[in-house]
């Protein structure tokens, strides 16, 4: 069975710059979550959907954040400008639901120069 | 807000030498509770999820158990391939936000031969 999937594996860009994540949940989950991964600060989560929905997205760090969901099987994490604190590995997960298992993607490593 | 706290931040075992991590957690209800594996350069892997206290789950050489202020989880007789980050989150009852996960910081362990 195909898992997350998610890509950019790594994405290295120059401070000001647009930057484009992007997941394909697993097909039937109905919750897909978007985390961002440091040393700094662990796993958090920035924004999840129900049925393409977002319904939390108190974790987005500020306005350069914005994250769609136009059909069940996509999703998009944008940044812009991106800044260098942004980098970081981003990861995608999904789960059938709200109370299953999340279930991750390899994450999209990203740097901000 | 929700609260989870790993220990020890960094284990490391001989090959075969049993352990347990800890989780401690501060929730105002807990609708579940999520173990998870990382390796390096990829996603978080689920493990196990446990619902109330009292409940256990087994899976090869690992073991989760749950009270209902934390949860362990026993390696016994670990192997080198053992070596992970391994995390804990926690699911919420209480608010609006249901499906969303409040995770660890982990603990990074790591088996010698």
């Amino acid at each position: 069975d195909a898992g997350v999937i998610q890509s950019p594996r790594h994405e290295v860009t120059e401070m000001g710059q647009e930057v484009t994540l992007r997941c394909k949940p697993i097909s039937g989950h109905d919750y897909l979550f978007w985390y961002r991964q440091t040393m700094m600060r662990g796993l958090e989560l920035l924004i999840y959907f129900n049925n393409n929905v977002p319904i939390d997205d108190s974790g987005m760090p500020e306005d350069r954040f914005s994250a769609k969901m136009p059909n069940a099987s996509f999703s998009t994490l944008k940044i812009q400008p991106s800044e260098p604190r942004d980098s970081a590995v981003y990861f995608c997960a999904s789960s059938f639901w709200g109370n299953q298992p999340q279930h991750f993607g390899d994450g999209t490593r990203l740097s901000i120069l | 807000e929700d609260q989870v706290t790993q220990s020890p931040e960094a284990l490391r075992l001989q090959e075969g030498e049993s352990s347990s991590l800890n989780c401690s957690y501060t929730v105002s209800g807990l609708r579940g509770l999520f173990w998870y594996r990382q390796d390096p350069g990829k996603g978080p892997e689920f493990l196990f999820t446990l619902y109330s206290a009292g409940e256990e789950k087994e899976k090869e050489r690992l073991k989760a158990t749950l009270t209902k202020k934390e949860s362990f989880l026993h390696i016994t007789a670990p192997k080198p391939e053992d070596s992970a980050t391994y995390l804990c989150a926690v699911h919420n009852a209480g608010g609006t936000s249901y499906g969303k996960l409040t995770f660890g910081q982990g603990t990074i362990l790591t088996v010698h031969p």
